[in-house]
């Protein structure tokens, strides 16, 4: 079957213009997250989302950054007002997270860059 | 908070044994996975710990104390291919833990 999609796979903007990133998860697939990685950088965590559940927002960086799940399914991030500094890969993952199940499998990523 | 550290590279040769270290400090998490991340790919899944000890899946091997809070990655005969990013990660049980944190990373270089 289909693994998880984003897209746009790269993304050139403008400094101060919003810009959405999409993330279509594996079907059936109850949890959805999304990281930032910055080159040659870590897995930086910003929004999870798990079934019916509030989304833990706890790593989205500034209030510019918004996150949303439509019909337990795709997924959106929205950056808006971008700033050079959100420049990185932006990573979404799904899978069960059900107990002990924490594979996660991961699309390639979106490379935003704001010039 | 949850927070994973690990070697931030190691180098290796070809054909020997190199092991990677995580050490965490986080409330109780269901296991410690590894995922492997060539660059410009997406992390993959290598393995998961959900008890403590090791865990063997073909070169790759990898081990959990939850009372040392530490654990590791184990990669035999080491190849070429096998350069990469290593990252391990929790999950912990419910509420704000329950998201999948990773550690800080190990670029792995293996030379010939």
């Amino acid at each position: 079957g289909a693994g998880v999609s984003q897209s746009p796979s790269n993304k050139v903007t403008e400094k101060g213009k919003d810009v959405e990133l999409r993330c279509d998860p594996i079907s059936g697939h109850t949890a959805l997250y999304w990281y930032r990685q910055s080159l040659g950088q870590g897995l930086e965590f910003l929004i999870y989302f798990q079934g019916n559940s509030a989304p833990d927002k706890s790593g989205l960086p500034s209030d510019r950054f918004s996150a949303e799940r439509t019909g337990g399914s795709v997924s959106t991030l929205t950056i808006q007002r971008t700033q050079q500094e959100d420049s990185a890969v932006y990573l979404c993952a799904s899978g069960y997270a059900v107990g002990g199940q924490t594979e996660a499998f991961f699309g390639q990523g979106t490379r935003l860059t704001v010039v | 908070g949850q927070s994973l550290e690990q070697p931030s590279e190691v180098t290796a040769v070809e054909g020997a044994i190199v092991q990677i270290n995580c050490t965490y400090q986080t409330s109780g998490f269901y296991g410690l996975s590894w995922y492997q991340q060539h660059d410009g790919g997406a992390p993959t899944f290598l393995s998961y710990n959900g008890l403590d000890g090791l865990e063997e899946t073909g070169r790759f091997s990898s081990f959990l104390s939850r009372s040392d809070s530490y654990g590791y990655l184990l990669l035999q005969e080491l190849q070429m291919k096998d350069s990469a990013s290593y990252f391990c990660a929790v999950r912990g049980y419910g509420g704000a833990t329950n998201k999948l944190i990773f550690g800080t990373g190990t670029l792995l270089a293996v030379q010939p």
